[in-house]
């Protein structure tokens, strides 16, 4: 089945230690979104991907970077991870060039535990 | 950002309808309404979504008022699988999504 697909689904890292987290999907979409959910919150958008275009919310840290190398893949990259960045990653896809009347697809997630 | 206002938590009774409610008293005329589930450990799943006139699929139902300031989703027979936190969103120009507090749903068997 088309999904979108995030890995690893656990992962651990040390204080300050880089880390990246990777989501691809096979559904074609144009739109990849990345959010940040911790413990009993809502997801929150870090930022989003119109093909290679990069948006970023005013309000993510510079801590946290993107790339899209193509279509199908998306990384996050945190490059100093502090304790506060402890949550689940959720990557998320939509088609149509981000129409708003489009559903998003969901990964699972990868729940980041920092040491 | 887009703001959307639900309670935060609610049972129902399995088999009865759950009435689920979102305030959206900013919304923009181009913002559509979007509902999602997330159960624990899971990504969020999508429900129903619309802009002006009710909507159905097989999932629920979505209600939107008139001046699309509220609206309701109607889940007809709740399910122990029901059982996640629903979200209410809106999705602005550019299908940015932001995520209100969201209802835990709780079924009761």
């Amino acid at each position: 089945d088309a999904m979108v697909i995030q890995n690893p689904r656990y992962q651990v890292t040390q204080f300050g230690k880089p880390v990246t987290l990777s989501c691809s999907q096979t559904l074609n979409h144009n739109v990849m979104y990345w959010y940040q959910q911790k413990s009993s919150q809502a997801p929150k958008l870090l930022f989003h991907y119109y093909d290679k275009d990069f948006n970023n919310e005013a309000d993510t840290p510079d801590n946290f970077q993107s790339r899209r190398p193509n279509t199908s893949f998306c990384f996050l990259d945190i490059r100093s991870p502090g304790l506060g960045d402890a949550a689940m990653y959720l990557c998320a896809t939509s088609g149509l060039q981000g129409l708003s009347n489009q559903p998003q697809h969901f990964g699972d997630g990868t729940r980041l535990s920092i040491l | 950002d887009a703001k959307t206002t639900q309670p935060n938590s609610m049972e129902s009774n399995e088999e009865e309808p759950v009435h689920l409610p979102c305030n959206h008293s900013t919304i923009s005329g181009t913002d559509y309404i979007h509902w999602y589930r997330q159960l624990p450990s899971q990504g969020p799943e999508y429900v129903i979504h619309g802009l002006t006139s009710n909507v159905n699929n097989r999932m629920a139902s979505l209600a939107i008022a008139e001046d699309r300031k509220s609206s309701t989703l109607i889940l007809h027979r709740a399910t122990l699988r029901d059982a996640a936190v629903y979200y209410c969103i809106l999705s602005v120009t550019g299908n940015q999504f932001y995520f209100g507090t969201g209802t835990s749903l709780t079924v009761i068997p």
